[in-house]
C-alpha cells in the first residue's frame, strides 16, 4: 500500500530535550511538508523541501531543524529552542508535475511536553 | 494575498440538512482549490477539488461551488449525516513549481442525529 507514516503515534519529551519525528512516504513524490496543528487551529508550515538534498523554512521553523537525505524520507527535529512544542505534527508529500495534484498527509505525531 | 479566508469557524447542523463552508483567496494565480476533511486525531484527507475552469464539481452528497469573479468558494454538504462531523479546510495553489498551498483556518462542523 502507498502512503505516508508517520512515528511515533505519540511522544512525551521533557524540557530541554531534543527529538526526531519520523516521515516516510513510498509515493515517490518529490515534495515532503511538515505542519504543526494547535488545538482548535489551521495547518502552520514548520519545513518543507521540494527535492533531495534542499529544503526551505515555512512560516514557524524556529526551534525546529529537518534534513532531507533520501527522497522518502522527512524527519523533523523538534529543538530545546522551540518554546512550545505541544503539539500535532502533520508530515505531508505531494507529486511536483507540471500540474497541481493531491497532497498527501500521514496520520500524525501528538508531542507532549512534560 | 497569499491568506485564505474560511468562515464560518464552527458550524452545527440537524442530520439531514445542508452544510455551507465559504471560503475567500485574494491570489488571482492560484488555479487549484481542494477540500479536506479531518477527524480527531487523524491527518487531513481529500474530499474534493475544483479547478477555476469550471464552476461547480459534484462528488455524491459534496459539492464544491466556485466563483472566479468574486475569488471564492463553497462546500456544500448535503443531506449532512453524524459521520460528517470533522474539521473542513480549504486551500489554494498554483502549478507554479516550489509554490505551496495556502489553508484555511478550518470549519469544525458538529452534525446532530
Amino acid at each position: 500500500d502507498g502512503g505516508i507514516t508517520q512515528s511515533p503515534k505519540y511522544l512525551f519529551r521533557k524540557e530541554g530535550q531534543n527529538v526526531t519525528l519520523s516521515c516516510e512516504q513510498n509515493l515517490n513524490h518529490d515534495a515532503m511538508y511538515w505542519y504543526r496543528q494547535d488545538p482548535g487551529q489551521g495547518l502552520r508550515l514548520i519545513y518543507y523541501s521540494q527535492i533531495v538534498n534542499d529544503f526551505q523554512k515555512g512560516d514557524i521553523a524556529e526551534g525546529y531543524s529537518v534534513s532531507r537525505e533520501k527522497k522518502e524520507s522527512f524527519p523533523l527535529t523538534v529543538t530545546s529552542a522551540q518554546k512550545n512544542p505541544t503539539a500535532f505534527y502533520l508530515c505531508a508529500s505531494r507529486w511536483t508535475g507540471t500540474r497541481l495534484d493531491e497532497q498527501f498527509f500521514g496520520p500524525g505525531t501528538r508531542l507532549t511536553v512534560l | 494575498q497569499q491568506q485564505v479566508k474560511q468562515s464560518p469557524q464552527s458550524l452545527i447542523v440537524q442530520k439531514g440538512g445542508i452544510s455551507i463552508i465559504n471560503c475567500a483567496y485574494e491570489n488571482t494565480a492560484f488555479d487549484y482549490f481542494p477540500w479536506y476533511q479531518q477527524f480527531p486525531g487523524k491527518g487531513p484527507a481529500l474530499l474534493i477539488a475544483i479547478r477555476p475552469d469550471v464552476s461547480e464539481k459534484k462528488e455524491g452528497r459534496f459539492t464544491i461551488s466556485f466563483n472566479k469573479s468574486a475569488k471564492q468558494f463553497s462546500l456544500h454538504i448535503m443531506d449532512s449525516q453524524p459521520g460528517d462531523s470533522a474539521t473542513y479546510f480549504c486551500a489554494a495553489g498554483t502549478d507554479n513549481y516550489g509554490q505551496n498551498f495556502v489553508f484555511g483556518p478550518g470549519t469544525r462542523l458538529s452534525v446532530l442525529p
